[in-house]
């Protein structure tokens, strides 16, 4: 089944705790990208990537890093989590960036820093 | 900049009746324009796409959505909602940042 694969679904960490939240797509598709959902805020893109090595920040990149090394996987890492990165995360993919196939979007992580 | 407004936070509709959703877009060019759907606890779910062409389109679920040029819209209707149809719907369109720039989401509550 073609799907984008998030984990873990839950997560609750303290503050300051280094974790990273994976993502994996089998559909060979080359663009990747992060997006947070807040309540009132709709979706904000965090970080995407055209292809692999080829990574760039979207509209809200502070606090997060990526990195795409194999064109399936598209980690989300935040090295020092603080309170305000409490959100539901989504990774999506599509075939190429211009949205024109629209994004296929995993089923999210909900983080909680305390 | 690209922009779209869901006017809409919440929608209550009574089972069978019909639906309209609205979208309103900002767009230098011919837009693309997209509508997702989100179950509870579930991610994004593509429901239909407009590129150019026909201004009516037609998605899954029996959704349709109706490009006006002269309005900036791009309204999501359904002529018959189901109880499973309850979610949260999001209008997009390509964005900054090679991604796609999302309205704030409607909330389709379903009345028995």
């Amino acid at each position: 089944e073609a799907q984008v694969t998030q984990n873990p679904r839950y997560l609750i960490t303290v503050t300051g705790k280094k974790l990273t939240v994976t993502c994996s797509q089998n559909m060979n598709h080359e663009y990747m990208s992060w997006y947070r959902q807040d309540p009132g805020l709709g979706l904000r893109q965090i970080y995407y990537s055209m292809n692999v090595e080829v990574t760039d920040k979207g509209d809200v990149p502070e606090g997060y890093k990526v990195s795409r090394k194999e064109k399936r996987n598209f980690p989300l890492i935040l090295e020092s989590p603080s309170p305000n990165q409490t959100s539901l995360y989504f990774c999506a993919s599509s075939l190429r960036g211009d949205a024109y196939y629209g994004y296929t979007f995993g089923s999210g992580t909900r983080l909680t820093v305390v | 900049a690209q922009s779209v407004t869901q006017p809409d936070i919440h929608i209550t509709v009574s089972e069978g009746a019909s639906l309209e959703l609205r979208c309103n877009y900002s767009y230098g060019a011919t837009p693309y324009l997209f509508w997702y759907v989100q179950s509870p606890g579930q991610g994004l779910q593509l429901l239909l796409k407009y590129f150019s062409g026909d201004t009516l389109v037609q998605g899954i679920k029996g959704f349709e959505a109706e490009f006006k040029r002269s309005q900036s819209s791009f309204n999501l209707r359904k002529p018959s909602v189901h109880w499973s149809d309850a979610a949260e719907y999001f209008c997009a369109v390509p964005g900054g940042a090679d991604g796609l720039t999302f309205g704030k989401g409607t909330h389709l509550i379903i009345q028995p």
